[in-house]
């Protein structure tokens, strides 16, 4: 199994609808998880953070957290032509603390 | 805040030299720093984490005397691509966390830097 694994897509949504994006990972020590959005030749750049269980805000952005199922997502509502890009999906891993990343899911926000 | 820099953005090089990449945490300072690489249409790949004062921890497969980490300063750390060779050709990102409160580990990327090997 691999530690942080994402559906590489691509994930095609309508503009205006919510895009789900969603990451498993296998470490149940993982304490910190991240989403950052990476555009095609550029660097990634962070998108949120989250630690505790749950749903976390940041504008049109939501991130979910269920630790018991190991699984983290990230919803993207009134998405946006600009929405496309690779969402990749970080986890901490508990026995060293080092970051790892899932190798990303395309989204493509159709106008 | 947590503005990491990387220069140059891109370089061409002839097969055969060497070529350095600086880092640099511009408002925060970071005692550890990663550099990663990343192929055409392909994941992130770690290759080293670098330690301010000490020798950088190297990915399995990764050769240290060819990829030369220095991590001078709490702001700056370098990447010498010794020997360059074409399939050395590749997008190097570095990245660094300002351990910010409830920001924990954090990490934020510098721009990158494309690096062409003729």
């Amino acid at each position: 199994q691999k530690e942080v694994e994402q559906n590489s897509g691509p994930l095609s949504v309508p503009e205006g609808a919510i895009a789900s994006l969603n990451c498993t990972y296998s470490d149940r020590g993982s304490q910190s998880f991240f989403w950052y959005r990476q555009y095609s030749g550029k660097s990634p750049e962070l998108i949120m953070f989250i630690y505790s269980n749950g749903d976390k805000e940041d504008g049109r952005f939501t991130a979910q957290l269920n630790k018991a199922s190991q699984y983290v997502s990230l919803l993207i509502r009134d998405s946006q032509p600009s929405d496309s890009a690779t969402y990749l999906c970080a986890v901490n891993r508990g026995r060293d603390d080092k970051i790892i990343f899932g190798k990303g899911t395309r989204l493509h926000i159709l106008p | 805040g947590a503005v990491v820099s990387q220069h140059p953005s891109w370089v061409i090089c002839k097969s055969g030299t060497s070529v350095k990449i600086e880092c640099r945490s511009l408002d925060f300072q970071a005692t550890t720093m990663f550099w990663y690489r990343q192929f055409p249409k392909q994941s992130l790949m770690l290759m080293a984490t670098s330690n301010e004062g000490s020798k950088a921890t190297y990915e399995q497969g990764v050769e240290k005397d060819k990829f030369l980490i220095n991590h001078a300063s709490l702001t700056l750390s370098t990447l010498t691509v010794t020997s360059a060779h074409p399939e050395d050709s590749s997008f190097y990102i570095c990245s660094a966390s300002p351990g910010l409160a409830g920001e924990g580990d954090t990490q934020y990327f510098g721009p990158g830097t494309r690096l062409t090997v003729l």
